[in-house]
């Protein structure tokens, strides 16, 4: 079946730190990639769609300057949180689909700590 | 508007009991889809089925089955016999025609031993 793979799966850093989540399609192209957070007990809230060779759509309410995707590759989307604060704390999920009308499979997460 | 709704926020349930996890949705959408993610507190999710708005058939899956019916707008999940290793959350999501997932808020189930 479809892989994604997400790296790392957790990150503890300093204040003012900038960090960077990869997500890879392992057996697969994807020209679509998405972003999420997910809080504590809650659900997973879309942060932006991640394209292949062109600038990521942003959901409302989120930073683009502050979450920045590059999506450089049919295989590789990045994720870098800027400056990091401790309110950036959060679970951290890309996803991808082989094509528009297959389920999106999951990377397994980034739980991103910010001390 | 879009919008999945699970009214259910946390069940809890012996070993072996059957159980039905509730999701109703609304989209103006003539062809949609619909599926069930598991999340296990690892975090990771798992997918679990996806299914057509234009195939109304029920599907079984080992102790997994899903009743979708359009007239009600739901999609409603039954694990039968549940195991501990059933214990997660378990998520519905309807994807929209941008190929986005609108996500419900998420049922935690608990099986005790």
């Amino acid at each position: 079946g479809a892989v994604v793979s997400q790296h790392p799966s957790r990150v503890i850093c300093k204040s003012g730190t900038s960090v960077k989540i990869e997500c890879r399609s392992l057996d697969f192209q994807a020209t679509t990639m998405f972003w999420y957070r997910q809080f504590p007990k809650q659900s997973l809230m879309l942060m932006a769609t991640s394209n292949e060779g062109s600038k990521a759509t942003y959901e409302q309410g989120v930073e683009k300057d502050k979450f920045l995707i590059n999506h450089a590759s049919l295989t590789l989307s990045t994720l870098t949180v800027t400056s990091a604060h401790p309110e950036d704390s959060s679970f951290y999920i890309c996803s991808a689909a082989p094509s528009g009308d297959q389920p999106q499979h999951f990377g397994d997460g980034t739980r991103l700590s910010i001390l | 508007a879009q919008k999945v709704t699970q009214a259910q926020t946390e069940i809890s349930v012996v070993e072996k009991e059957d159980v039905t996890l509730d999701c109703v949705y609304e989209t103006r959408d003539t062809t949609y889809y619909l599926f069930w993610y598991k999340q296990p507190p690892s975090g990771e999710l798992v997918f679990l089925i996806r299914r057509n708005s234009f195939d109304e058939q029920n599907e079984i899956s080992g102790r997994y089955s899903w009743n979708f019916q359009k007239s009600t707008s739901s999609f409603n999940f039954t694990i039968t016999a549940s195991q501990v290793v059933d214990s997660a959350v378990y998520f519905c999501a309807l994807r929209d025609s941008n190929y986005q997932l609108i996500w419900g808020a998420g049922t935690k189930l608990i099986i005790k031993p």
